[in-house]
């Protein structure tokens, strides 16, 4: 069973563009979990999206970022107009339906680099 | 709110030698508590979980006892390895259907031959 993927793990974009991030959960997995870690800092929660529905965006800022998870593919964060301030690494983690959700299994991360 | 606080690294150790890194937690309601484990170039790995007080999770000879008296839950190892070598994060879940984990910032741990 192969786990959550994401992809792509390094990405480099310059100021004022669009960074979009994927997360494939692990098979069978309905619910997915994003977080930020910036430098220095623990993970912090970002947005827990099931399919097709955002559940709680709460840790996510109000502009410029937003997220899905439909109903075929990979859930995507997007980041419209990254700044410098948005260089980080970005973690998505998926569990299972029916097993709880604090058991959540992560992906390798996605490392923004903002020029 | 919520908040893990986590003996700052790095920490260096020479293998065999006993480990001990630090949490302490501030929550709201009775907690789980989580340890995860992130080798080099890797996503965070689940290495033990405690659910309720005086719960010991363990993994890979890895120990913590959930200490509700003194709100911690510190990671313990009898005798480390080199491949040991990775980032170690405390981490919570408050409340029944939660799903928020609220992470410390991580300690990194060296082990040398």
């Amino acid at each position: 069973n192969a786990g959550v993927m994401q992809n792509p793990r390094h990405l480099v974009r310059r100021r004022g563009q669009e960074a979009r991030l994927r997360c494939s959960p692990m098979k069978g997995h309905s619910h997915v979990y994003w977080y930020r870690q910036l430098p220095e800092e623990g993970l912090k929660f970002m947005v827990y999206l099931q399919k097709e529905n955002i559940i709680d965006e709460s840790g996510m800022p109000k502009e410029r970022f937003s997220a899905e998870f439909p109903k075929e593919g990979p859930s995507i964060l997007r980041i419209q107009q990254v700044v410098r301030g948005d260089s980080a690494a970005y973690f998505c983690a998926s569990s299972p339906e029916g097993q709880g959700t604090d058991t959540q299994y992560f992906g390798p991360g996605t490392r923004l680099t903002v020029l | 709110g919520n908040s893990v606080t986590q003996m700052e690294g790095p920490v260096t150790l020479s293998e065999e030698a006993f480990l001990t890194i630090n949490c302490t937690y501030t929550a709201t309601g009775y907690p789980s508590l989580f340890w995860y484990v992130q080798y080099p170039g890797e996503g965070l790995q689940l290495l033990l979980k405690a659910t309720k007080a005086d719960d010991k999770g363990s993994n890979k000879g890895f120990e913590a006892t959930y200490r509700k008296e003194t709100t911690s839950f510190h990671l313990e190892k009898g005798s480390v390895q080199v491949s040991d070598s990775a980032v170690y994060f405390c981490a919570l879940i408050s409340g029944a259907g939660s799903y928020q984990l609220t992470f410390g910032k991580g300690t990194k741990l060296s082990v040398i031959p």
